[in-house]
């Protein structure tokens, strides 16, 4: 049973540098879901895709970050000119697109740290 | 905007004792999950509850939401050392699709 994946776990990188991370999710899930989460709290919603289409965007979502699920299958997190503030655990999860209420399945995250 | 408390923020058991913990929201719930997490991972899908006074069990986790929908809680029966971790509640919030989620309750489990 292949569940969602994510890549890198870690990355550790110097303020202002562009960073990138991978979500596979699970292969007949449709919905895929970008969250960010800090210490000591749940996770914060970024963005959600159904197939490859954006649906919602957060409003918290700066313009330094953007997403893509090109071909409706993986997707990608970029963040541009990072910032202290930007250091978070970033989690991917994934749903079946049947009705709302569907349980949505994480992966490990990728740990973001900013020098 | 839909908010999620989450009561207690922390708890310490001894292995083999029941405990409780509860997840309150502001407005009526519409569907709330429990999740999971060990430290530095993702979070593991436990239960989902819809109607009023739905109950759930899983192993030794019962989750049940209240009649008017406003809170749930999750009891651990005759804990183990493997139910330690943190413990998350969700809902669906202002649109159909993003969940929103309480801070999280710590559990510890005492040998």
């Amino acid at each position: 049973d292949t569940g969602v994946s994510q890549d890198p776990r870690h990355k550790i990188t110097k303020r202002g540098q562009n960073v990138t991370f991978r979500c596979d999710p699970i292969s007949e899930h449709n919905r895929l879901y970008w969250y960010r989460q800090t210490l000591g709290q749940g996770p914060e919603f970024l963005t959600y895709f159904q197939n490859e289409a954006q649906l919602e965007k957060s409003r918290l979502l700066s313009d330094r970050f953007s997403a893509e699920r090109p071909k409706g299958s993986f997707s990608t997190l970029e963040i541009q000119r990072t910032e202290q503030g930007d250091s978070a655990m970033y989690l991917c999860a994934s749903s079946l697109g049947r009705g709302n209420n569907q349980p949505q399945h994480f992966g490990d995250g990728t740990r973001l740290s900013i020098l | 905007s839909q908010e999620l408390e989450q009561s207690p923020q922390s708890l310490i058991v001894q292995e083999g004792k029941n405990l409780t913990i509860n997840c309150t929201s502001s407005k009526t719930l519409y569907g709330l999950y429990w999740y999971k997490q060990k430290y530095g991972e993702g979070l593991i899908f436990l239960m989902m509850l819809q109607k009023g006074g739905e109950e759930k069990s899983h192993e030794k986790i019962t989750a049940k939401l209240d009649e008017k929908k406003q809170q749930s809680s999750l009891h651990i029966t005759a804990s183990q050392p493997s139910h330690a971790g943190i413990y998350l509640c969700g809902a669906s919030g202002d649109s159909n699709y993003q969940l929103i989620w309480g801070a999280g309750t710590k559990l510890i489990i005492k040998p």
